[in-house]
């Protein structure tokens, strides 16, 4: 059981560029969701997903689009890049909004846009 | 913006406990977590309680819950080296998969 897999781990891009951040997950998870984890300002909500064909902004959602064609994948696209979109992706998974169905967090994409 | 609020840094020394701080700002009814983020990994649940509850137990981890104050804390007894790393609060409401995240907390443990 993989639980929630990112990739890339690491990425450089230049200004201007696009790219598409993975995620997976193989627990038939409905909800899955993107995050940016900037220093000193926790985890802002990207866009999220409450199950295939699915999806909805989050916090900060400018610059980047989803999709989620099937249950499994909930990539993230940057459109272009730019240099404050440096910061660490994660993306996360939960099977129902009960109190212990906490989140199920990937091990993050470092990404540096020079 | 976060509605959940933490103080950023916490040091201690291997053995003695660790509390780390959160408020939160939800009603009556939350859920409320405690998640443990160690160098270049994701973050992985510790441990969560419902509001109607005063105190959850769990091995080394006490959670105390002050619903007057809306304050969580997380209580780390005989602190240990691998327990250095970031721990962020969370809070949800009930039937709502939306998760709002404090800044997180980072504990270095000093041997």
């Amino acid at each position: 059981n993989a639980g929630v897999t990112q990739t890339p781990k690491f990425q450089v891009l230049k200004t201007g560029q696009s790219m598409t951040l993975q995620c997976a997950q193989d627990m038939n998870h409905e909800y899955m969701s993107w995050y940016r984890q900037d220093p000193g300002m926790g985890l802002r909500l990207i866009h999220y997903s409450v199950g295939a064909g699915i999806t909805d902004q989050g916090e900060v959602p400018n610059g980047y689009n989803v999709s989620r064609s099937t249950t499994e994948d909930f990539p993230l696209r940057l459109l272009s890049a730019a240099p404050s979109q440096t910061s660490v992706y994660f993306c996360a998974s939960s099977s129902g909004t009960g109190v212990g169905y906490g989140y199920t967090f990937g091990s993050g994409t470092r990404l540096t846009v020079v | 913006g976060e509605d959940v609020e933490q103080s950023l840094f916490l040091s201690v020394r291997e053995g003695d406990s660790s509390v780390i701080n959160c408020t939160y700002t939800d009603s009556s009814s939350t859920y409320l977590y405690w998640y443990k983020q160690e160098p270049g990994a994701g973050l992985q649940l510790l441990t969560y309680i419902f509001s109607n509850m005063d105190m959850k137990q769990d091995q080394r981890l006490t959670v105390l819950l002050n619903k007057k104050d809306k304050h969580l804390s997380l209580r780390i007894a005989d602190t240990q080296t691998g327990d250095s790393a970031i721990y962020f609060c969370a809070e949800r409401e009930p039937n709502n998969n939306d998760m709002r995240f404090g800044a997180g907390t980072r504990l270095t443990v000093k041997p």
